[in-house]
């Protein structure tokens, strides 16, 4: 089983659509939770960071952790086409990085 | 945001040559970087990390004689493929975590490798 498990999509909606991207973990020692955001044969970008369980909001995006249900979300509010690119969760303890394999979102006008 | 500089941005080569790839941190220094590959629509898969001015530690099943790793510098880290095969075709990505700045990774924009 691995570490950390993304629902794998691909994921297709309508401009102005609320997205929901989930990942589930089972290292309870995970420490750090972060959202990439990688566009084709580009490096991934950081969207989100966050190390507490609860809620922390970026403009459109918002980061759920849920630690006691070891499952964290990313809520995009108002998706639009430049939204479309893969989305990656990572976490870590205070070592390297393992991340999900990724959803592939598509935001159609 | 901090800014990782990854160079080339693609390159192809011939069977049996070297390749280098150059990783960069240009507002900020890296005591710290790593090193990925990915294959078409699946993750990151680490393949080491590199510490400035120590021996890169490599993850299980990556040979260290056919991936160079040098960080001697806080700014750049260089990845060297040596003796590259078809095999070793694949999108190289780096990453910098900032000194004494937490826990937050940076990433160059990759570098597509073709060997004929």
């Amino acid at each position: 089983q691995k570490e950390v498990e993304q629902d794998p999509g691909p994921l297709s909606v309508p401009e102005g659509a609320i997205v929901s991207l989930n990942c589930t973990y089972s290292n309870s020692a995970f420490q750090y939770f972060m959202w990439y955001r990688q566009y084709s044969r580009k490096g991934p970008e950081l969207l989100m960071y966050t190390y507490s369980s609860g809620n922390k909001e970026d403009g459109r995006f918002t980061a759920q952790v849920d630690k006691s249900s070891k499952y964290i979300s990313l809520f995009i509010r108002d998706s639009q086409p430049s939204d479309s690119a893969t989305y990656l969760c990572a976490m870590k303890t205070s070592g390297k990085s393992t991340f999900g394999d990724g959803t592939t979102l598509t935001v159609k006008p | 945001g901090a800014v990782v500089s990854q160079h080339p941005s693609w390159v192809i080569c011939k069977s049996g040559t070297s390749v280098k790839i150059e990783c960069r941190s240009l507002d900020f220094q890296a005591t710290t970087m790593f090193w990925y590959r990915q294959f078409p629509k699946q993750s990151l898969m680490l393949m080491a990390t590199s510490n400035e001015g120590s021996k890169a530690t490599y993850e299980q099943g990556v040979e260290k004689d056919k991936f160079l790793i040098n960080h001697a510098s806080l700014t750049l880290s260089t990845l060297t493929v040596t003796s590259a095969h078809p095999e070793d075709s694949s999108f190289y990505i780096c990453s910098a975590r900032e000194t004494g700045g937490g826990e937050k990774l940076f990433f160059g924009s990759g570098t597509q490798l073709s060997v004929l």
